[in-house]
């Protein structure tokens, strides 16, 4: 079983919808949950940041985390189509060093 | 502010030849990690890298792959005797010393294609 899964999509949506991407996780030591956007060709960048459990959000964005059921959420309220990415959801422990361990991604496209 | 940079960008060798990635960090930032990235399989974790120090190379291949950041300079991904199956993107990302954990800032990539 890996530590992350991430359905890989595709995932189609029209202009306007709500989007929800989601990953679960076995590794109860992770702490920190990230979603990372990566456009074609390009490298991942950082798009929500979450400690433990609970929500954040930011603008368009909602990221949601359920550490009892070892469950992360990305919510994208009125897609656009700049929002055609892949997503990829990543997670750390607390301590030590930085290591991520990445989702496989979930490519999504926003047709106008 | 410059961001991560990668180069090359496209590098192309033939089974048996040595491929050689560079990546500079971002100004300020001491901790240099590398992934590769393979369709359909998501970012793989290979190594990790203080100054002139490996710090967890766990996820890399004990053969023909092998990484370095020196003190002066940018951090080498080196890949001896590469075969097709070393063909993928290799992403470098940094950090800062004391940033948030697990916020990496990546550059865009090397691809590698092994003919």
């Amino acid at each position: 079983q890996k530590e992350v899964e991430q359905d890989p999509g595709p995932l189609s949506v029209p202009e306007g919808a709500i989007v929800s991407l989601n990953c679960t996780y076995s590794n109860s030591a992770f702490q920190y949950f990230m979603w990372y956007r990566q456009y074609s060709r390009k490298g991942p960048e950082l798009l929500m940041y979450t400690y433990s459990s609970g929500n954040k959000e930011d603008g368009r964005f909602t990221a949601q985390v359920d550490k009892s059921s070892k469950y992360i959420s990305l919510f994208i309220r009125d897609s656009q189509p700049s929002d055609s990415a892949t997503y990829l959801c990543a997670m750390g422990n607390s301590g030590g060093y930085q290591k991520v361990t990445f989702g496989t991604g979930t490519k999504l496209q926003v047709i106008p | 502010n410059a961001g991560v940079m990668q180069n090359p960008r496209h590098l192309v060798r033939r089974r048996g030849q040595e491929a050689r990635l560079r990546c500079s960090p971002m100004k300020g930032h001491s901790h240099v990690y590398w992934y590769r990235q393979l369709p359909e399989e998501g970012l793989k974790f290979m190594v990790y890298l203080q100054k002139e120090n490996i710090i967890d190379e766990s996820g890399m291949p004990k053969e023909r792959f092998s990484a370095e950041f020196p003190k002066e300079g940018p951090s080498i991904l080196r890949i001896q005797q590469v075969v097709r199956g070393d063909s993928a993107a290799y992403f470098c990302a940094s950090s800062p010393y004391q940033g948030r954990t697990g916020e990496l800032f990546f550059g865009e990539g090397s691809r590698l294609t092994v003919l």
